[in-house]
Formats: structure tokens, C-alpha cells, sequence
């Protein structure tokens, strides 16, 4: 009954080449998010997706980049990966308005290796 | 932007004892305190959470305390578990549900 689901959990790609990572959700929050989290520390938000509106953050390279096509679904590409974007990446979603506080919910992750 | 700092990295318990872990913010603006449990190689999950309309919040075995005049928010686990081991992460939200989290602590509780 997973609600934030994220494929693969396993992805290893060649330094260099482009790698797709997917996430979908049940839930049918409007806010996605995309996180990368190296061993040892925070997830740290690397964008996310409010309704359509896409909002980057300032630090995260021009290497990453997101598709959003519908409500359930989005998509986090990395252009041309380097040994530094090894990492997992988590995906979360959140029932969001101006003014409310709900909480995340996390997916299960994509560990991504670099050869 | 937000900054949260997280303390201690590391703590270790006896099962039974309590565990504390400690953190700040500096954003004022900031009205939404998460605490996730991390265990290796899985997802962050949502243990408890306070607003910022609400100084004081109690599930079982956790609570979690808000000091807004300080800046700063605790979590307390009593009757420390061997389960109870992972990493913690607390966060703190300002607007769009933007989270930004601690650097995190790695409980052991000790059989």
C-alpha cells in the first residue's frame, strides 16, 4: 500500500550518461518534491513542484532538472551525471496551501550509482 | 533562507532511558516542526510533528516541545527501545512546505 512509490530502487548508470528517475503518488497531493541525500546527511531539496509551478532551488546544479506531466507523477533527470551525484534521491509529496502545515511523505528512494 | 542546526550527531542510551535530541531555527517565520526516523537504507518517516500555535505534543512514547520566543524545539523518547535506533532528523517549514532539516542524530539504544 506504498503511496509515494519511486522506481527504480536500484539504478546504476555510466558516468556521463542520462538517467531518468521516476516517482507517482496515490495520495493525489498537489506538491511534489525531489531530494538528494548523500551518506551520513540530510536529504537536501534539490526542487519541487507546487501544483504546475516549478520552483528551483538556488544551489542545485544545472546537471538536474524535473518533469512534472500530471499530478501523479514526476520525473527527476540528470543530464550528465558525475561521481558527485551518486546519492538517493527521495521523492515527497505534500498536501499544500499558502497557509497550511501538512506533513511530507516520503518514498522508499532511488539509490543511484555512478561507474 | 532557514537554517536548522541539530544536536548531538550522536547518542547513546540504555534501553529504558530517555533520549533528548535538540534543535534551532532561525527563521521566526517558520510554523512547522517535523521529526522523521530514518533507519538505513529506508525512507524518512514522519514520527511527530508540532505547530507552531502549540507549545507541547505527546504520542506514546514521544513528544516534542516548542520554544518560539528561543527558537528552538526538542524531541524526548522515554523507555528507549532497541528499535528506537536510527538516525533522527528534525525540520523546520516556512512557506510552500519547503522543509529544511537538521544535520540529524544517530541514536543507539543499547540492550
Amino acid at each position: 500500500d506504498a503511496m509515494v512509490i519511486q522506481n527504480p530502487r536500484y539504478q546504476v548508470t555510466q558516468f556521463g550518461k542520462p538517467v531518468t528517475l521516476s516517482c507517482s503518488q496515490t495520495l493525489n497531493h498537489n506538491v511534489m518534491y525531489w531530494y538528494q541525500q548523500k551518506s551520513s546527511q540530510a536529504p537536501k531539496l534539490l526542487f519541487h513542484y507546487y501544483d504546475k509551478d516549478f520552483n528551483n532551488e538556488a544551489d542545485t546544479p544545472d546537471n538536474f532538472q524535473s518533469r512534472r506531466p500530471n499530478t501523479s507523477f514526476c520525473f527527476l533527470d540528470i543530464r550528465s551525471p558525475g561521481l558527485g551525484d551518486a546519492a538517493m534521491y527521495l521523492c515527497a509529496t505534500s498536501r499544500g496551501t499558502q497557509n497550511s502545515n501538512q506533513p511530507q511523505h516520503f518514498g522508499d528512494g532511488t539509490r543511484l550509482s555512478i561507474l | 533562507g532557514e537554517n536548522v542546526e541539530q544536536h548531538p550527531s550522536t547518542l547513546s542510551v540504555q534501553e529504558g532511558d530517555s533520549a533528548v535530541i535538540k534543535c534551532t531555527y532561525s527563521d521566526s517565520a517558520s510554523n512547522y516542526f517535523p521529526w522523521y526516523k530514518q533507519e538505513l537504507g529506508k525512507r524518512p518517516q514522519l514520527i511527530i510533528d508540532i505547530r507552531s500555535n502549540v507549545g507541547e505534543k505527546k504520542d506514546q512514547r514521544i513528544a516534542v516541545t516548542l520554544n518560539k520566543t528561543a527558537k528552538h524545539f526538542s524531541l524526548h523518547i522515554t523507555e528507549t527501545q532497541p528499535e528506537d535506533s536510527a538516525v533522527y532528523f528534525c525540520a523546520a517549514r516556512t512557506s510552500y512546505g519547503k522543509l529544511t532539516f537538521g544535520q540529524g542524530t544517530i541514536l543507539t539504544v543499547h540492550p
